[in-house]
Order: structure tokens, then sequence, then C-alpha cells
């Protein structure tokens, strides 16, 4: 089992596009939250995803919205980039959607905005 | 307001000597506290919980509710426990799905 698995491991955009990041989890896992991680910060939590649905939203925008398969693979989409987005994204996946669940995180995927 | 507090970015230690890395939070219930690890070139891993209570590479970390803190600490420090160490905390509560709300992180840096 490769674990959390994330893709693309880098990527540089420009402002006011929009990016695609994509997560599978952990064999077995079924939910799937996404963080974002500041340089020199701890990660923040976006949201998360179980059954298909968005679970729970930190205190992100709109403009950061994702999605979950069948498969629990999940999507984190960001429209309209600005440069305070750039950042390392961590997916971390967990079986259950329950509270104290162990979370094992992806390698991440940073995202750089010019 | 859910919030975790590290004071110290930075931990610079000799090998062998004591250890302890401070973590203080603010929840308005019943709190899960965890100790996450990213060593250099890995990605964040678990490292303990409270809830647990076990001591995972020497590491123990005792929740004191009255002064809401989680410190880690361990009595000899060794060189391959340089990394950087995220305290986190997860609400107990029916409207919370495990969201984990980290501090900023503190590097320790254990010296030969």
């Amino acid at each position: 089992d490769a674990g959390v698995t994330q893709s693309p491991t880098h990527l540089i955009k420009t402002r006011g596009q929009q990016v695609t990041l994509r997560c599978s989890p952990k064999s077995g896992h079924d939910t799937v939250s996404w963080y974002q991680q500041a340089l020199g910060q701890g990660p923040q939590f976006i949201f998360q995803y179980y059954e298909e649905e968005e679970r729970q939203r930190g205190n992100f925008p709109d403009r950061f919205s994702g999605h979950q398969f069948p498969n629990y693979s999940s999507e984190l989409n960001v429209n309209a980039l600005l440069l305070g987005d750039s950042a390392l994204y961590l997916c971390a996946s967990s079986l259950g959607a329950s509270k104290g669940d162990e979370q094992f995180f992806g390698p991440g995927t940073r995202l750089t905005v010019l | 307001a859910q919030r975790v507090t590290q004071p110290e970015k930075l931990l610079s230690v000799f090998k062998g000597a004591p250890v302890e890395l401070k973590c203080n939070y603010s929840y308005s219930g019943s709190p899960e506290l965890f100790w996450y690890v990213q060593y250099s070139r890995q990605r964040l891993q678990l490292l303990l919980r409270h809830i647990s209570r076990e001591s995972i590479k020497g590491f123990t970390a005792d929740l004191n509710k009255g002064e809401t803190s989680f410190h880690l600490k361990k009595p000899f420090a060794q060189e391959e426990d340089s990394a950087m160490y995220y305290c986190a905390l997860s609400g107990r509560s029916s409207s919370n799905t495990g969201k984990l709300i980290f501090g900023q992180g503190t590097t320790l840096q254990v010296k030969p």
C-alpha cells in the first residue's frame, strides 16, 4: 500500500487561473480531508469529504471547492487564484469520518502562484 | 475560539539532554490532543495521541486540562529526533468530524 498519494507534486500557475489537485486515500479509507500549509505555518483545515459529500468546512472562501468520487479519491479545486494561495496542499485520509480517527497524510502538492 | 499555540519556533538541545516541546490549547469542550511529526523529506505522521497514553520513541505527553496544555517530553534526546513537531487538536462533538487544528510547529534540533 503506497499510502495516501497526491498529484501533481509541484504546480506553477498565474493569478486568476484555476487549479485542480488530486488525492487517492490509503487503501480501506473512505474519508478525505484537505489542508493548506503556508510557509512557516501549521496546516489549516479546508474541508472534509465523506460518502461523496462535504462534511465539514474550514474558514476558506467559496473559490475553494472539492469533490469525492465513488472510489473515495478526491479533488481540490481553486478558482481565481491569488498570490496568497501559494502553499503546500496536504490531503489526509481516515476511516469513517469519526472524530479521533487517525489521519494519514500524503506528501502534498506544492502550488506556486505567480 | 479554537486554537493551538506552540510558543517556540525552534528548540535546540544536545544529544542526551531532556526535551520538552510546549503546546497550549484553547477549546470550549473536550478535545482530543495529538502530536504529529515530520522528519526531513518525509510526510507528516502521527506520533502520539493523548487518549492512548502511550510512549512512542521515548516521547510522552500528558493532557493537563487545568493548564490547557499538552507538552511533549523525552528524557534523553537522540539525533534522530530532529524534526518538525506539530501539536493538534480535534474536537469531540457531534458537529466535529475529525477536523484537526494545528499549531505553528516547533523545529527540534538535536546537536551531537
